[in-house]
């Protein structure tokens, strides 16, 4: 089956510092989705990449889709303690039911 | 806050057990994802269900079952708990079961078996 695997899984920062987030998967995805997981909470939708190379941003995040729709990244600029959570990216099967999470990146950001 | 509630908040069973777990939707949202998440990993899809019936299943054995009412509004139910089955249980509902569709979850419902 469709796997999703996510490097780094720990990611400690010093407020200020970039942080990167890489996500790959082991069949080509249709989309891909990014959630924002903060501690004890619920994930939280951040964003959703369809085209192949697509980049988007949002503020001081910035989203990438691979060209082979296999991979994607997260890239947060000059972090700060309001970043500090957990990021996963998701990737749909085929038939667009099943939606597939990485083990996610924990971000921890020393202020 | 996403609208979708989830209730009861926590709880903790004993192996053997069975298990229900509640969700309200999101108002409008027609179709309803649970997710299994245990503690340091990503959720695992369990099922999902789309106008009262079944529209896909991950890698979960039959005692996970679910069900989904006319107000669309769900229920999990897990039967001969085991101590694996430890985890928070997430529900997502969403507009449609249309690929790409953002997902809103609720705040989850812990479970401790024991």
């Amino acid at each position: 089956g469709q796997q999703v695997m996510q490097i780094p899984q720990y990611q400690h920062v010093q407020e200020g510092e970039d942080f990167t987030t890489y996500c790959n998967s082991s069949t080509t995805l249709s989309n891909i989705q990014w959630y924002k997981q903060r501690p004890g909470g619920h994930p939280v939708f951040l964003i959703q990449l369809v085209k192949s190379g697509e980049v988007k941003k949002q503020k001081r995040l910035t989203f990438q889709f691979g060209e082979a729709k296999k991979n994607s990244s997260l890239h947060i600029t000059a972090t700060q303690t309001t970043d500090v959570g957990t990021y996963f990216c998701a990737g749909f099967n085929n038939a667009g039911n099943m939606l597939t999470f990485g083990g996610g990146t924990r971000l921890m950001v020393k202020p | 806050e996403t609208g979708v509630t989830q209730s009861p908040t926590h709880l903790i069973k004993t192996r053997g057990q069975q298990v229900t777990l509640r969700c309200s939707s999101q108002s409008g949202h027609n179709t309803v994802s649970w997710y299994q998440q245990a503690l340091g990993q990503g959720p695992q899809f369990i099922f999902q269900y789309y106008r009262e019936e079944e529209n896909g299943r991950g890698n979960f054995p039959p005692r996970f079952s679910g069900l989904q009412f006319p107000n669309y509004s769900s229920e999990l139910n897990v039967n001969a708990l085991e101590l694996d089955d430890s985890a928070l249980y997430l529900c997502a509902s969403s507009l449609s079961p249309s690929l790409g569709t953002e997902a809103f979850f609720g705040q989850g419902t812990r479970l401790t078996v024991v």
